[in-house]
């Protein structure tokens, strides 16, 4: 079964402070999906990236930047000058197949980021 | 305009009672999902439809029955409703069922079962 761990439960950072959310994830798949989402504390899931496994690309946004690293199975994900807005719940996520009819995001627990300031 | 829209957006209700989840999408997806968050914040995902069929049925109770009269929409009915449901449910949608396009999430359904 595919699976994806985020190990670390819970961050606390001052602002300004460099952070970084790890993922592992599982998979016997050669092709899959990757992604982050953010649960900011007003409850919705927003998009932040998505990555394929053919593309080991690192990819930066403005302050974020994600580390996708196919030889450990991983796929970071770096706050840079953290502000207080970046409080928040991250999820880190994979794409998984059901049989041939669809595939489903299957999400790692989550990391409660705290900044305070 | 809101992409993925979910009403109502909290629901309070007794054991035993029968409740309806309604979402909406207007990005002309044809894959819409209903996924749990429970109260550990931990996200599973419960159905999937393409084209208004479904694909996906993770193992939820049949008390539970989604319905998508077009692709656009995707309700959620739940009978005899149980502590245990207390949750906020997510419907997302995305381009196609193939899993390499983003799921894009409403705003949440926050249920409380007393």
């Amino acid at each position: 079964a595919q699976k994806v761990t985020q190990a670390q439960t819970e961050i606390s950072v001052v602002e300004k402070e460099d952070v970084t959310l790890d993922c592992v994830y599982e998979t016997r798949d050669t092709t899959y999906y990757l992604f982050w989402y953010k649960q900011p504390p007003s409850g919705e899931l927003v998009f932040l990236i998505r990555r394929n496994s053919f593309d080991e690309q690192n990819e930066i946004s403005g302050r974020y930047s994600w580390n996708f690293q196919k030889s450990t199975s991983s796929f970071n994900f770096t706050i840079t000058a953290s502000q207080v807005v970046d409080s928040a719940v991250y999820f880190c996520a994979l794409s998984e197949e059901y049989g041939q009819a669809g595939t489903a995001l299957i999400f790692g627990k989550g990391t409660t980021l705290s900044v305070s300031s | 305009d809101t992409a993925v829209s979910q009403t109502p957006k909290y629901l309070v209700t007794q054991m035993g009672n029968d409740k309806s989840i309604k979402c909406e999408q207007n990005l002309g997806h044809d894959t819409m999902y209903w996924y749990k968050q429970d109260s550990k914040k931990f996200l599973k995902i419960m159905f999937s439809y393409n084209n208004k069929e479904l694909i996906i049925n993770e193992t939820v109770p049949n008390r539970f029955s989604p319905k998508s009269p077009d692709k656009a929409h995707l309700n959620l009915h739940i009978n005899s409703l149980e502590l245990g449901d207390s949750a906020v449910y997510f419907c997302a949608s995305s381009q196609d069922p193939g899993g390499r396009n983003e799921q894009f999430f409403g705003p949440g359904t926050r249920l409380t079962v007393l």
